[in-house]
């Protein structure tokens, strides 16, 4: 069956810090992987996609099919990253799979 | 920039009603689909939507729910008889063919409330 995980429920950091949102996927074939963020009072939104290999808002994530994982990164977190963010999980676009979310709060 | 619009923001219901939410997606779109947030948990599929059928749905899309495009610009879930555990937040989504592939457009959420 194909679950997403995300381990931490909140992540807080202080501004300029690195961070990295873990996201881990169980799934018998090759997966598209997406994160979604939702700011506050804000709808869901797509933050990035794994098969464009895109970096916004200066973050990235990488597919890794070994460990299973899709964890997203940010060299220097900054205090408008704060918000709820989500990895998702779609085999053919017609059912995506989200995870519980982390909240991340970056401090000043 | 074209958004997803979902009405009504908020609805208080009793059991056992019939409830139908509604939602005008991005109007160049061909792909529809309903989530939905019980408090504090994930977002959870429910039922997709393309070429005025069904594409897919969970478990949890029974024969209390159904879906309907009526007119070609709303996108309307329905929920026959409400029961305390329907109570969330309800999320449309759409998705096109053309900027960046597989994205989800979000409404902000209808959210139910069963008493």
């Amino acid at each position: 069956a194909q679950r997403v995980t995300q381990p931490e429920k909140l992540l807080s950091v202080f501004k300029g810090a690195p961070v990295e949102l873990k996201c881990n996927y169980s799934y018998s074939g090759s997966p598209e992987l997406f994160w979604y963020v939702q700011y506050s009072r804000q709808r869901l939104q797509l933050l990035l996609r794994h098969i464009s290999r895109e970096s916004i808002k200066g973050f990235t994530a990488d597919l890794n099919k070994g460990e299973t994982s899709f964890h997203l990164k940010k060299p220097f977190a900054q205090e408008e990253d704060s918000a709820m963010y989500y990895c998702a999980l779609s085999r053919n676009f017609n059912k995506f799979y989200f995870g519980s979310g982390t909240k991340l709060n970056v401090k000043p | 920039e074209p958004e997803v619009t979902q009405t009504p923001s908020h609805q208080v219901t009793q059991m056992g009603q019939e409830v139908i939410l509604r939602c005008v997606p991005i109007s160049n779109h061909l792909y529809f689909y309903w989530y939905r947030q019980i408090l504090g948990q994930k977002v959870e599929f429910l039922v997709s939507f393309y070429n005025n059928e069904i594409s897919e749905k969970s478990e949890i899309f029974d024969d209390q729910f159904s879906v309907e495009r009526p007119d070609g610009s709303n996108f309307t879930l329905k929920i026959r008889s409400t029961k305390l555990e329907d109570s969330a937040m309800y999320f449309c989504a759409s998705r096109g063919t053309s900027g960046r592939y597989g994205e989800l457009f979000f409404g902000e959420g209808s959210r139910l409330t069963v008493l």
